[in-house]
């Protein structure tokens, strides 16, 4: 079994809509990363949570320590958001990474 | 520059041959990390160097790679003998001093390597 297990794998939307992607883990963590790739395959850092909730534009990330679970949550997507998401943790207190195996989003307009 | 560099960003290489692939982290930081993405698949983690810790190299897939951190800065990925099997976008992760709550990790645009 992975330690960082995402869904769902593949994911459509129509522009507009809100579109969530879960990721659960097994390991200790001392925080939980949600990155995007676009194709090209340049990867941006989008957020790191050790806790609770953050947001940025229309992007929302929030984590439950004891559940082991994040979700990283769009609002009103845009065509432009098409990508493969990723979560990541590092484990705790090493700092080492582990990758979930990316959702990948298309919105369609 | 201000952000992880890698060099090159494609190298085609025959099988058989090694290959040198470099990891510039951004200054100050730490921790680096190797990992490699094989076409469609997820990100694979490869080594992990933290200070002047022994690495972590249990993702290492076979003896024919290896890394190293020269001066606590630099990385080199060496995969000698190179099969076809090797082909994948190879990036490089850096980040800060670890401290509670973790640390924001940059990525590099990655080394395209094909083998034929």
């Amino acid at each position: 079994k992975n330690e960082v297990e995402q869904s769902p794998q593949n994911l459509t939307a129509q522009e507009g809509e809100f579109i969530t992607i879960n990721c659960s883990y097994s390991v200790g963590i001392s925080a939980l990363h949600w990155l995007q790739q676009h194709p090209g395959g340049g990867i941006v850092s989008l957020f790191m949570l050790s806790s609770g909730k953050k947001k940025h534009g229309r992007l929302i990330a929030t984590i439950n320590i004891q559940e082991k679970h994040s979700s990283l949550h769009i609002t009103a997507s845009h065509p432009r958001d098409s990508a493969v998401y990723i979560c990541a943790v590092q484990v705790h207190n090493n700092n080492d990474m582990r990758f979930g195996a990316g959702t990948r989003l298309t919105v369609k307009p | 520059g201000a952000g992880v560099s890698q060099s090159p960003s494609n190298k085609v290489t025959e099988k058989g041959k090694d290959v040198e692939l470099r990891c510039d982290p951004i200054s100050g930081h730490t921790a680096l990390y190797w990992y490699r993405q094989s076409l469609g698949q997820g990100l694979e983690f490869l080594i992990y160097f933290q200070g002047n810790s022994a690495p972590d190299k249990s993702g290492l897939p076979s003896d024919r790679f290896s890394a190293e951190r020269t001066g606590g800065s630099v990385s080199t990925l060496t995969i000698q003998r190179t099969q076809q099997e090797d082909s994948a976008v190879y990036l490089c992760a850096s980040s800060p001093a670890l401290r509670t709550g973790g640390s924001e990790a940059f990525f590099g645009q990655g080394t395209r390597l094909t083998v034929v």
